[in-house]
């Protein structure tokens, strides 16, 4: 079975340029989450949705970042314009409301971006 | 307030032996899971075991297990016999379903503990 896709794996880009990440979570998950990770603030959450609804986007740095999700099977983080501090692994990661182990978020492979 | 706490950032520990690595949280949510996550050097998230807060029994995955204390409101994971592929950070997490909103299913991850076993 298909895990959470995640891209570009790696992404080198110069300070003011948009960046767009991708995820395709697992078929079937109905929440779907952003979180950053960097080693100064460790994994942030950035923001989740839950059957393509934003549910809190709290974490969201700032203006510069967005996220969608048109539909179930897809979602993007946007940087506009990009900063060097935007430089972090992107993890997008999906779970299922109800089950066994309910809330388990299964991970992509994360997206590091670098920003110059 | 952190709501996950890992106190150790390092620990070296020697091959073939057990390691504790300490986890504590915070939630007045009578209603939450806890989360162990590897994440060795290639930097994918793997998840290792899982203990809901109405569990009456402490999880076992193979050669983790969890300690959980839920008086003292800790969730220590215990990896018995360490291998050398054991190396890696792990990160402990929480879900709460805090009230009145709905579905709250987000995790929040401590800082994380890097392993490193010691051949």
């Amino acid at each position: 079975d298909a895990g959470v896709i995640q891209s570009p794996r790696h992404e080198v880009t110069e300070m003011g340029q948009e960046v767009t990440l991708r995820c395709k979570p697992i078929s079937g998950h109905d929440y779907l989450f952003w979180y950053r990770q960097t080693m100064m603030r460790g994994l942030e959450l950035l923001i989740y949705f839950n059957n393509n609804v934003p549910i809190d986007d709290s974490g969201m740095p700032e203006d510069r970042f967005s996220a969608k999700m048109p539909n179930a099977s897809f979602s993007t983080l946007k940087i506009q314009p990009s900063e060097p501090r935007d430089s972090a692994v992107y993890f997008c990661a999906s779970s299922l409301s109800s089950g066994q182990r309910t809330g388990e978020l299964f991970f992509g492979e994360g997206s590091r971006l670098t920003v110059l | 307030a952190q709501k996950i706490t890992q106190t150790q950032p390092g620990m070296f520990v020697q091959e073939k032996e057990a390691v504790t690595l300490d986890c504590t949280y915070d939630t007045s949510d009578p209603s939450y899971g806890l989360f162990w996550y590897k994440q060795p050097s290639s930097g994918e998230m793997i998840f290792l075991i899982y203990q809901g807060s109405y569990d009456q029994q402490n999880a076992t995955e193979g050669r983790y297990s969890l300690n959980f204390q839920k008086a003292r409101k800790s969730a220590n994971l215990v990896i018995s016999a360490s291998q050398l592929g054991d190396s890696a950070m792990y990160f402990c997490a929480m879900r709460e379903r805090s009230r009145p909103s709905f579905g709250n299913e987000k995790l929040t991850f401590g800082t994380g503990t890097r392993l490193t076993i010691i051949p």
